[in-house]
């Protein structure tokens, strides 16, 4: 079984500040972590993924996340939040890199200028 | 890069008619397919899996005689939505897996409006 939580559903960052949105997830076996970023009637975009190699992940547009096992943590982070950053983000866990996966509730950021 | 093609967009039909969903892999063969299906403001639910020349594999509570999945080819997978009602006005995603070394890649999308 397999479950992700991703804790506030709305987050609020000034333009520059920094984004941290949280996730944590359950998994009876090693996951595989996904961070996916979605704009309004689009489809998913992938924004990094945590595959058992480092547990610093690096992702697209500036983003990185974390994988702690111990806290069963994968929050994801940016230093410096642009508009163009506003949008939904999904935390996704898999017991594959290519299986189906289970999403969180999703976590609407939004920029403040 | 992988890219997963979803057609239409937007559709908008009469309740009781039936909806055909296209999902493409243009430039590779997607062996297994996924089907999701997201109501506003909420996360993607997923419904179906399908692997290509075998029939799809439904979620707990999924009506797989509503919710047809064709999986024909390595390269196509459709989602039909048979005597649509409102209820069934969603996002409708689908994604691709290109094998587990390179993970899945989602389409578009698709808006379908039944009224």
């Amino acid at each position: 079984a397999q479950s992700v939580t991703q804790l506030g559903s709305h987050v609020s960052v000034s333009e520059g500040a920094l984004v941290l949105l949280r996730c944590n997830y359950s998994s009876s076996v090693p996951p595989y972590l996904f961070w996916y970023v979605q704009y309004p009637n689009q489809g998913l975009q992938l924004l990094l993924k945590y595959t058992s190699a480092a547990t610093l992940v690096k992702g697209i547009n500036g983003f990185e996340a974390e994988f702690k096992k111990s806290e069963t943590s994968f929050h994801l982070t940016k230093p410096s939040a642009h508009m163009s950053d506003a949008a939904e983000y999904f935390c996704a866990v898999s017991h594959t890199n290519a299986g189906k996966s289970t999403f969180g509730d999703g976590t609407t950021l939004t920029v403040k200028p | 890069g992988a890219v997963v093609s979803q057609h239409p967009s937007r559709v908008i039909c009469k309740s009781g008619t039936s909806v055909k969903i296209e999902c493409r892999s243009l430039d590779f063969q997607a062996t297994t397919m996924f089907w999701y299906r997201q109501f506003p403001k909420q996360s993607l639910m997923l419904m179906a899996t399908s692997n290509e020349g075998s029939k799809a594999t439904y979620e707990q509570g999924v009506e797989k005689d509503k919710f047809l999945i064709n999986h024909a080819s390595l390269t196509l997978s459709t989602l039909t939505v048979t005597s649509a009602h409102p209820e069934d006005s969603s996002f409708y995603i689908c994604s691709a897996s290109t094998g587990l070394i390179y993970g899945y890649t989602f389409g578009s999308g698709t808006r379908l409006t039944v009224v």
